[in-house]
């Protein structure tokens, strides 16, 4: 089985303070793992993602995320907020070689106060 | 959004009525899924297509059907709208399976009465 965890529904963070949303997974072999954005009304964003290799993974607009295989997790940080940061945030995982399609996290509420 | 459009992009219909919601890519990517997004759940796959006519369940597929007749379009029928399935639908769609990433649509927003 396969799933994955965002133990925070809302994160607050100020302008220009790093920001980090949390993601936690459960696979049974290897996993490869997934972040998206989603502003209001629109549809989701690719922002990076883990297949293999370097377990630092930069993204689009400045993210990047942080695999760690003996925490199972895989968190996004950005070094600076912007207001324009503010979104729902998805981290999803795959098991690697399995039949199963992407799971995905219930969602993080980013907010970034000026 | 990546050459995917939905359609509509609102509807507002009554319990027992059909719903058909339309998926479009201009991409040719093989793979079409359509996903439904709820408060505190994420987003749960309903169905998805692996090629023309080749389609599979996911995980909420109860009450919902799927058909590919064409590699751009990919249909979602909601034979007996329910309550329940008030939603945001999205389609997303990949080139590749395992490793590709899932581009996606605007969504539809469905309000079932």
């Amino acid at each position: 089985a396969q799933s994955v965890a965002q133990p925070e529904d809302q994160v607050n963070v100020a302008e220009g303070n790093p920001l980090t949303v949390k993601c936690t997974y459960s696979v049974s072999g290897n996993p490869y793992l997934f972040w998206y954005v989603q502003y209001p009304n629109r549809g989701l964003q690719f922002l990076l993602k883990y297949i293999t290799g370097d377990n630092l993974v930069k993204g689009s607009y400045g993210f990047e995320a942080e695999f760690n295989k003996s925490q199972t997790s895989f968190h996004l940080k950005k070094p600076s907020a912007l207001v324009s940061d503010s979104a729902l945030y998805f981290c999803a995982v795959r098991d690697a070689g399995s039949a199963r399609q992407l799971t995905f996290g219930s969602g993080t509420q980013l907010t970034v106060l000026p | 959004d990546a050459g995917i459009t939905q359609s509509p992009r609102h509807k507002v219909t009554e319990t027992g009525t059909p719903v058909t919601l339309r998926c479009h890519q201009t991409e040719n990517h093989r793979y079409m899924y359509w996903y439904r997004q709820d408060p505190g759940h994420g987003l749960r796959l309903i169905h998805y297509s692996y090629g023309v006519k080749d389609t599979d369940k996911g995980e909420v597929s109860d009450g919902y059907s799927v058909s590919r007749s064409k590699t751009e379009d990919f249909l979602l029928t909601l034979e007996s709208a329910t309550s329940s399935q008030t939603s945001v639908y999205f389609c997303a769609i990949s080139e590749g399976w395992e490793t590709d990433t899932q581009y996606f649509g605007p969504g539809t927003r469905l309000t079932v009465l």
